[in-house]
């Protein structure tokens, strides 16, 4: 069955950068895309990002444009997130999410990872 | 500010039924029949529960339905059970450009 497994918490001072794995399996990776959300504590969700595999691309929320990278590696079928210029306000648990095909892309997010906490603090 | 504009919170008794709303613009809800919604438990992931508005993905009891008119999105929860109290986030697309938007999130609470 599909599964997105991400990597550990991280804990980062103000103005750093941190990255996040999400590494799928099950599937085909070429197949589908793959969205970041991230979901600060109490609050909503937030869609940062997503980036389509088999092509490279990645577009970004204007909100996090200059401040995020998100890029995939097809031979490891692993995803990443890039965050820099860290602040307390990017405290938040940040989720990668399965666009389910290439075609339906963010309008279904079919499976998701089970979170990573990132938090800011000097 | 969420891009979508959902009830901080909604309630009702175990069997009652309950809808929570979702309204966006003519660029987002209005704009397209991309509408989806999502259950969170706490600490844990949000799980799809409706997608295209109103299509529920297997394994979705079909006490949960959507609808939408206008700009404004629905999700129903028929029969109401205590598994059923979580947040519950709508989710449109919103063109090429912005891509995607999220409601802020509704608590239900089963009472």
């Amino acid at each position: 069955q599909v599964q997105l497994v991400q990597s550990g918490a991280e804990v980062k001072k103000p103005g750093s950068s941190v990255k996040v794995s999400c590494k799928a399996s099950g599937g085909t990776f070429s197949s589908y895309t793959i969205s970041w959300v991230r979901q600060a504590p109490g609050q909503g969700l937030e869609w940062m990002g997503r980036i389509i595999p088999i092509l490279g691309i990645a577009n970004y929320a204007q909100k996090f444009q200059g401040r995020v990278t998100i890029t995939a590696d097809k031979s490891t079928s692993t995803a990443y997130m890039e965050l820099s210029s860290l602040r307390s306000e990017d405290t938040a648990v940040y989720y990668c999410a399965r666009g389910s095909t290439v075609v339906t892309d963010v309008r279904i997010f079919d499976y998701w990872g089970q979170g990573t906490l990132v938090t800011v603090s000097s | 500010q969420s891009a979508l504009t959902q009830p901080r919170s909604v309630s009702g008794s175990p069997g009652q039924s309950v809808t929570i709303s979702c309204t966006g613009t003519s660029s987002d809800v209005g704009g397209y029949n991309y509408v989806s919604w999502y259950q969170q438990h706490p600490g844990k992931a949000p799980k799809l529960m409706i997608y295209d508005v109103s299509k529920r993905p297997s394994g979705v009891p079909d006490r949960f339905s959507g609808s939408k008119s206008g700009n404004t999105a629905s999700l129903t929860i028929s029969g109401l059970q205590a598994e059923d109290e979580a947040d519950y986030y709508c989710c449109s697309y919103a063109g090429s450009y912005t891509l995607v938007v999220f409601g802020g999130g509704t608590k239900l609470t089963v009472l």
